[in-house]
């Protein structure tokens, strides 16, 4: 079982909808990502927090818009999207991000995203 | 910017044969290097890591080692398994200020039996 749970495992949405994906952990982990995958292709990185703070914005579209209530916590907060928005959105959690690095990301199964 | 290049699959093997992918980086200081897992419908699970030269990494009968003279960090494993098939990913911090990853292309494995 992941260490990162994500909801909802499915969503299918129209272009004008909102809805908001979830992430949670309890590893007390201060480091926290939001990742988008293509099919048959790595995962792009979007989003960081580090200590509920935004640190690293990957320029994304506004229609993606993150939130980090409190450290166990990170929502994608979803609007207008696109067609081309359809893939796998997925969340992952490290110690923090001021150390060298050495501590691996823990993913969570991620949910797919389908955008009619 | 740090970079990684990872051979492209499909890989196809019988079970019990012995597996290598490459993957080789280009990056300023010293990255941590990992291999990352995906199955079918799943997120990535960590295989292993390397965090300085000469670093093995080793789980579930995979190996890497990070050698930093020919900047690589090759995955082996020496008998695979109908269970192994997934997609693996060589990933590196992309600087050493912070964890974020960058991600080779992947590379899929089919192990028959």
């Amino acid at each position: 079982d992941t260490e990162v749970t994500q909801t909802p495992k499915h969503l299918v949405m129209g272009m004008t909808n909102k809805k908001s994906l979830k992430c949670e952990q309890h590893m007390g982990h201060r480091a926290m990502y939001w990742y988008k995958q293509k099919a048959k292709k790595p995962p792009e990185l979007m989003f960081v927090y580090s200590y509920e703070k935004l640190s690293i914005n990957e320029s994304v579209p506004s229609r993606f818009s993150p939130e980090c209530p409190n450290s166990s916590l990170l929502n994608l907060h979803l609007h207008a999207l696109q067609p081309e928005d359809s893939a796998l959105y997925l969340c992952a959690s490290s110690q923090e991000v001021a150390r060298q690095g050495h501590q691996p990301q823990h993913f969570g199964d991620g949910t797919r995203l389908s955008i009619l | 910017g740090n970079s990684v290049t990872q051979m492209e699959g499909p890989v196809t093997l019988s079970e019990e044969a012995f597996l290598t992918i490459n993957c080789t980086y280009t990056a300023t200081g010293y990255p941590s290097l990992f291999w990352y897992v995906q199955y079918p419908g799943e997120g990535l699970q960590l295989l292993l890591k390397a965090t300085k030269a000469d670093d093995k990494g080793s789980n579930k009968g995979f190996e890497a080692t990070y050698r930093k003279e020919t900047t690589s960090f090759h995955l082996e494993k020496g008998s695979v398994q109908v269970s192994d098939s997934a997609v693996y990913f060589c990933a590196l911090t992309r600087n050493q200020a912070g964890t974020a990853l960058i991600f080779g292309k992947g590379t899929t494995l089919s192990v028959s039996s």
